[in-house]
């Protein structure tokens, strides 16, 4: 079976420029997390979608937003780009947003910004 | 979610156990411990959890004391593949929303 999937696996961003990242759950998850991984440091919560509603949102400004479709996929847009948006940024799925969860990441999406 | 403290760095020869504490003084009795691991270039991979059992899988087991104050993240015969970061996570079993500290860089060295 396919693990998560995200794509691209690398971009590269100017400042001021808006990025779309993508993501496939492994199949019967209908959780999806986004988090940001930032060099250096533990990944940071950034998002949560089951059955395509918000379910928790980090401490990240609203630049960042994200959506989840009636496929259980997911999106995750950020806006204006900072310099300091540069990070791994991984999606991670999940069978429910409730209750007991494993949750199983993707290989991430590596943004640099310059 | 409760705090949790861990040594930044460890090293255990090739072949022999891994012992991984992790302090967690603050846990109220409905949070979970949960363990996962970031190999370099990779996202996390789950390991194990326990709320206050000792637990084992067949990957490693985890041991927390009585007080629930701490635990110990066992790898019985460690390989150069368990080279990776380990995080020690302490969540209430509900939501998506893990707090990750700076986790312990586990060196397995031949």
């Amino acid at each position: 079976d396919a693990g998560v999937t995200q794509s691209p696996t690398h971009l590269i961003k100017t400042r001021g420029q808006h990025v779309t990242l993508r993501c496939s759950p492994i199949s019967g998850h209908k959780s999806v997390s986004w988090y940001q991984q930032v060099l250096g440091q533990g990944p940071q919560f950034i998002f949560q979608y089951y059955e395509k509603e918000e379910r928790g949102r980090g401490n990240f400004p609203d630049r960042f937003s994200a959506r989840q479709f009636p496929n259980y996929s997911s999106e995750l847009n950020v806006n204006a780009l900072l310099l300091g948006d540069s990070a791994l940024y991984l999606c991670a799925s999940s069978l429910t947003g409730l209750g007991a969860n494993v949750l199983t990441f993707g290989a991430g999406s590596r943004l640099t910004v310059l | 979610d409760a705090k949790t403290t861990q040594p930044p760095s460890m090293d255990c020869a090739e072949g022999r156990a891994a012992n991984l504490p992790c302090n967690h003084s603050t846990i109220s009795g409905n949070e979970y411990v949960y363990w996962y691991r970031q190999i370099h270039s990779q996202g996390p991979q789950y390991i194990i959890h326990g709320l206050k059992n000792n637990e084992t899988n067949e990957m490693a087991s985890l041991i927390i004391t009585e007080d629930r104050k701490s635990s110990t993240l066992i790898l019985p015969h460690a390989t150069l593949r368990d080279t990776a970061v380990y995080y020690c996570i302490v969540r209430f079993n509900a939501g998506n929303m893990l707090t990750f500290g700076g986790g312990t860089r586990l060196m397995v060295k031949p």
